[in-house]
């Protein structure tokens, strides 16, 4: 199963673009690159999900380089309400939540 | 909200004791999964089922049990309570079944548990 790291926190301001990095550098095959976002006491919630390259949805853009031994997700013009925790999972066959990271945005 | 509900919202009991933690998933999910979120050790994953079998095992205690009945609800029991079993007990659900990592999963409210 393929560990990843992420930094433990972040700061940004409203408005500002934040980039999360996550390295994940045993990762396999046939493992899928999974971001989820979780506010206090709640569960987390699916963001974005890639195999490789760039992909991109309403609230965010997952980019992956060719090597797939990192990833970044990237948050555009971020608002207070996207202060959270955000993790980054890596496999296929199992759902291992690192520690994430603690992105506290400031007006 | 995710359309995933867990019952009860908090349980406070006493060490030695056992639980039952309730989960229903969306509509049309066949697949459940249960974790564990405590402040040491953060979100992990326990177990996995999907229409009724288990499907995938994670960091799940010996005195802990799981199972999916045919509507599909899940219960998680908890036995020979410990302190350290103090935590919030997540449920999600997804449609896709056997690669756990590729599909969305929606996660409950949770259940807080509290070990006195």
């Amino acid at each position: 199963l393929a560990k990843t790291t992420q930094p433990i926190s972040m700061d940004s301001y409203e408005g500002q673009e934040v980039n999360i990095t996550c390295s994940h550098n045993n990762i396999a095959t046939n493992d899928y690159i999974t971001w989820y976002q979780q506010f206090p006491s709640q569960g987390p919630r699916f963001i974005i999900q890639g195999y490789k390259t760039k992909v991109t949805n309403e609230v965010a853009s997952l980019f992956i380089p060719a090597d797939r031994k990192s990833s970044t997700l990237s948050l555009p013009r971020v608002s207070l309400s996207d202060t959270a925790v955000y993790y980054c999972l890596v496999g296929y066959n199992d759902m291992r939540f690192g520690a994430g990271t603690r992105l506290t945005v400031k007006p | 909200d995710s359309g995933v509900t867990q019952t009860p919202k908090h349980l406070i009991t006493a060490t030695g004791q056992r639980v039952t933690l309730r989960c229903s998933p969306r509509s049309g999910d066949l697949s459940v999964y249960w974790y564990q979120q405590s402040l040491d050790q953060g979100l992990q994953f326990l177990i996995q089922y999907y229409n009724g079998e288990e499907r995938a095992k994670g960091n799940i205690l010996e005195r802990f049990s799981a199972q999916q009945f045919p509507d599909l609800h899940s219960e998680l029991n908890l036995s020979s309570l410990e302190l350290g079993d103090s935590a919030l007990y997540f449920c999600a659900s997804s449609v896709i079944a056997g690669r756990v990592s590729y599909n969305e999963q929606f996660f409950g409210p949770g259940t807080r548990l509290t070990v006195l």
